[in-house]
């Protein structure tokens, strides 16, 4: 069975420190990768996609991808308490279903 | 743009009632998903739709029916409720099946008594 793993945290993490979210997947043929944000009590928000490998950035959030590790991951610079929620990684694996992981809960502490 | 909306937000049923809830998405998008989110868990997902005309199980359908009605609309039933199916269900669109962003409605808080 194809699968995505996150740490399910929590992740404490100092504000204006920079939070690091990790994802692995099994299916070495996937092709698409996202982050969503979730707030508790509220829906899945799209923060990142990212297709190639490397960096993606997008104001303090930087996608980082490595298709030969099967490794993606999630940075969030000057990390801010409105930053707290739990993050999701989705992979678009190689029959082109969405496989999410369970997700991580990051909390930033003030 | 409302993007995807769900309807009701909230909902009571008692056990063996059944109901629908609608989703309705105006991103011209190709694919349509149901996901359930159970407390401290992840989406599992219900059902998908990958384009208009086509439907298909996901990882947990058993005592789920769904119907795409038009490109816009994927609406999801529940024949028989039962205290097991009391979770938050997400309407979710996207323009490509698997391989574009997933967009999501704001959720339909059910529980069956």
């Amino acid at each position: 069975q194809k699968e995505v793993e996150q740490n399910s945290g929590p992740l404490s993490v100092p504000e204006g420190a920079i939070a690091s979210l990790n994802c692995t997947y099994s299916d070495r043929g996937s092709q698409s990768f996202f982050w969503y944000r979730q707030y508790s009590g509220k829906s899945p928000e799209l923060i990142m996609s990212i297709y190639s490998n490397g960096d993606k950035e997008d104001g303090r959030f930087t996608a980082q991808l490595n298709k030969a590790s099967q490794y993606v991951s999630l940075l969030i610079r000057d990390s801010q308490p409105s930053d707290s929620a739990t993050y999701l990684c989705a992979v678009g694996d190689s029959n082109y279903q969405l496989i999410w992981g369970a997700g991580t809960k990051l909390i930033i502490k003030p | 743009n409302a993007g995807v909306t769900q309807t009701p937000k909230f909902q009571v049923l008692k056990t063996g009632q059944s109901m629908t809830l609608q989703c309705a998405q105006d991103m011209n998008h190709n694919s349509m998903y149901w996901y359930r989110q159970d407390p401290g868990m992840g989406l599992r997902l219900i059902y998908y739709s990958a384009s208009e005309g086509t439907t298909d199980k996901g990882e947990v359908p058993n005592g789920y029916n769904v119907s795409r009605l038009n490109k816009r609309e994927f609406s999801l039933r529940l024949e028989s409720a039962a205290p097991s199916q009391t979770s938050v269900y997400f309407c979710a669109s996207s323009e490509f099946q698997g391989q574009t962003e997933a967009f999501f409605g704001q959720g339909t808080r059910l529980t069956v008594v």
